[in-house]
């Protein structure tokens, strides 16, 4: 069965600073593999979308997640921090039926981005 | 600008009652989602239905029921059955065959 795991609830980081957020599937087949982010009291907004086509796969707002298979990650990251990067983000796998949006989400983990 | 209405935004709620919670979409989506979202726990599916007048059960859907005789809405009723009903419900839809996720700003649900 499809999995998502988020390591760390809440990350901190400064302004400006590298940011890293962690996310591990288990999968039976091939998946697709998502991040969404979400702002506080709102739904949610896909970031980026990986589908097989590249490893390396660039979203809005400067992010970019790779697609690492030998140690079933796909962690987000963007190299410099900005405060409207504030927000809780969401990795997320579908389930083996691949084209629908039954998704299996991640616990979330909330970005906190001091000045 | 096509999108997803959720509506109320805030809904209070006493125990031992039904509430509905509206979902209508323009984006011309054939599939639409119901999940729930707790604190600490991400996102999990109630509902589901690919086509006018057909629905599936999610992970979660004890204590809830929904209805889709329209393409462009599906409401979700929370009903006296869940048992605890308190949480952030969102909305979502996808073109046929396709899995990105357009989610609506979500409906929050407090039962006093």
């Amino acid at each position: 069965a499809q999995s998502v795991t988020q390591l760390g609830s809440h990350v901190s980081v400064s302004e400006g600073a590298l940011v890293l957020l962690r996310c591990n599937y288990s999968s039976s087949v091939p998946p697709y593999l998502f991040w969404y982010v979400q702002y506080p009291n709102q739904g949610l907004q896909l970031l980026l979308k990986y589908t097989s086509a590249a490893t390396l796969v660039k979203g809005i707002n400067g992010f970019e997640a790779e697609f690492k298979k030998s140690e079933t990650s796909f962690h987000l990251t963007k190299p410099s921090a900005h405060m409207s990067d504030a927000a809780e983000y969401f990795c997320a796998v579908t389930r083996s039926s691949g084209n629908t949006g039954k998704l299996i989400f991640g616990q979330g983990t909330t970005l906190q981005v001091k000045p | 600008d096509g999108g997803i209405t959720q509506s109320p935004k805030y809904l209070f709620r006493k125990e031992g009652q039904n509430v509905t919670l509206s979902c209508e979409q323009n984006l011309n989506h054939d599939a639409m989602y119901w999940y729930r979202q707790d604190p600490g726990q991400g996102l999990r599916l109630i509902y589901y239905s690919q086509i006018v007048n057909d629905f599936q059960k999610g992970d979660i859907a004890e204590g809830y029921s929904v209805s889709r005789e329209k393409k462009e809405s599906f409401p979700l009723t929370v009903t006296s059955a869940q048992k605890n009903p308190t949480a952030f419900y969102l909305c979502a839809s996808t073109e046929a065959g396709a899995n990105v996720l357009t989610f609506g700003a979500g409906s929050r649900l407090t039962v006093l």
